[in-house]
């Protein structure tokens, strides 16, 4: 079975402009959780997303948003990137919005952005 | 709010011996769940080993164990026969089990844990 898949790999964009990533998880999860890595610290928590709905939001700027689709892929929005922006992004799948050793969460490898 | 402290930026330990990564923790949470994950440069969480808060016995996956103290509110992890392949960044994670999600995860800092041969 894929794990959880995040495109592109990796993005330059200039200050100012928009950018949007993609997630798709694994099959029959129907949680997606977005994440920003900032080089040496851990992830920070953007959303998440259950049955197409925001469960939860971290403590992010409105620059930053997301949606969930039918088939419950997901893409992480951000507008008027700025250098702080720089980082790697990444997404969560989990069965439910709620991660146990039941369901967990599952990882992708990520997406690294670089504002210039 | 939830705060997830780790202590060792590096370590650096020689193969085939045991290492323990320190994690503490702080919530108001009555249920949690406590996450190890293993980051090597490629990038990809690598989930490790959970321990629920309301589980008796210390969690425990092949190599892996979580040396779990909640009095202490610490939820250490031990790898025991350190490999090269262990070398990666490890982080410690707490989510809450009684908000549905909505906060996410909270991550520590990390380790740096380098096995030398």
């Amino acid at each position: 079975d894929a794990g959880v898949t995040q495109s592109p790999t990796h993005l330059i964009k200039t200050r100012g402009q928009q950018v949007t990533l993609r997630c798709s998880p694994i099959s029959g999860h129907k949680s997606v959780s977005w994440y920003q890595q900032v080089l040496g610290q851990g992830p920070q928590f953007i959303f998440q997303y259950y049955e197409k709905e925001e469960r939860g939001r971290g403590n992010f700027p409105d620059r930053f948003s997301a949606r969930q689709f039918p088939n419950y892929s997901s893409e992480l929005n951000v507008n008027a990137l700025l250098l702080g922006d720089s980082a790697l992004y990444l997404c969560a799948s989990s069965l439910e919005h709620t991660g146990t050793a039941a369901y967990g969460y599952t990882f992708g490898s990520g997406t690294r952005l670089t504002v210039v | 709010a939830q705060k997830i402290t780790q202590t060792q930026p590096g370590m650096f330990v020689q193969e085939k011996e045991a290492v323990t990564l320190d994690c503490t923790y702080d919530t108001s949470d009555p249920s949690y769940g406590l996450f190890w994950y293993k980051q090597p440069s490629s990038g990809e969480m690598i989930f490790l080993i959970y321990q629920g808060s309301y589980d008796q016995q210390n969690a425990t996956e092949g190599r892996y164990s979580l040396n779990f103290q909640k009095a202490r509110k610490s939820a250490n992890l031990v790898i025991s026969a350190s490999q090269l392949g262990d070398s990666a960044m490890y982080f410690c994670a707490m989510g809450s089990l009684s908000g549905g999600g909505a906060d996410g995860l909270t991550f520590g800092k990390g380790t740096h844990l380098i096995i030398q041969p």
